[in-house]
């Protein structure tokens, strides 16, 4: 595709409820990365895939997170049992190969947890 | 880990003049530094980086200067246009790590 997708572009959660959100990176990219970015902060990394293995989860907050990216392309991010402090966006980037290089990002998914 | 530190948190200029955003950053092995200008609601976007091995980079309006004994850098816009009002976030990462850590973001605004 032209760019790195996301969906949903919103999503509204009561607490407790499990999400799932989706992103397909740019075809042909290594690299696929998940950030957090709480309203008015600079996104904070989640965790790294290199094709379908998960090199780097250290950022994800807490085993409610789980990411996955089966195929080496199209990755998931899955949070179980919400909470209101997971309320933020969650940005997909991907990459041509790993680091040092530019990693195009996502519109992003707007989770609010009520 | 790494750390970026980002200033300043808001900048206002004259439309026609500059604007100058500086970062700080930790850890020496860091050798990528991309800058990102995000408008309200949208995606982040790549506007420069510049990489370890060089000390400036320019782009049209935009530079980038890098200075790896302070380790600091900077993003210079001159002549600013409305089209320029934004967040900006710089970030560094080490190559083999590949994580990008971003600064807290600095809100610029262009009055005409």
């Amino acid at each position: 595709g032209a760019g790195v997708s996301q969906s949903p572009r919103y999503k509204v959660a009561k607490r407790g409820q499990d999400v799932a959100l989706r992103c397909d990176p740019i075809s042909g990219h290594v690299s696929l990365f998940w950030y957090q970015q709480a309203l008015g902060q600079g996104p904070e990394f989640l965790t790294y895939f290199q094709n379908e293995a998960q090199l780097d989860k250290s950022g994800l907050p807490s085993d409610r997170f789980f990411a996955e990216r089966p195929e080496g392309s199209v990755s998931t991010l899955k949070i179980q049992r919400t909470q209101q402090e997971d309320s933020a966006v969650y940005l997909c980037a991907s990459s041509f190969r790993e680091g040092g290089t530019e990693a195009f990002f996502g519109q992003g998914t707007r989770l609010t947890v009520v | 880990g790494e750390n970026v530190e980002q200033h300043p948190s808001t900048l206002s200029v004259q439309e026609g003049d500059s604007a100058v955003i500086k970062c700080t950053y930790s850890d020496s092995a860091s050798n990528y530094f991309p800058w990102y200008k995000q408008e309200l609601g949208k995606r982040p976007q790549l506007i420069i980086d510049i990489r370890s091995n060089v000390g400036e980079k320019k782009d049209q309006r935009i530079a980038v200067t890098l200075n790896k004994t302070a380790k600091h850098f900077s993003l210079h816009i001159t002549e600013t246009q409305p089209e320029d009002s934004a967040v900006y976030f710089c970030a560094a990462s080490m190559g083999g790590a590949q994580k990008l850590v971003f600064g807290q973001g600095t809100r610029l605004t262009i009055n005409p």
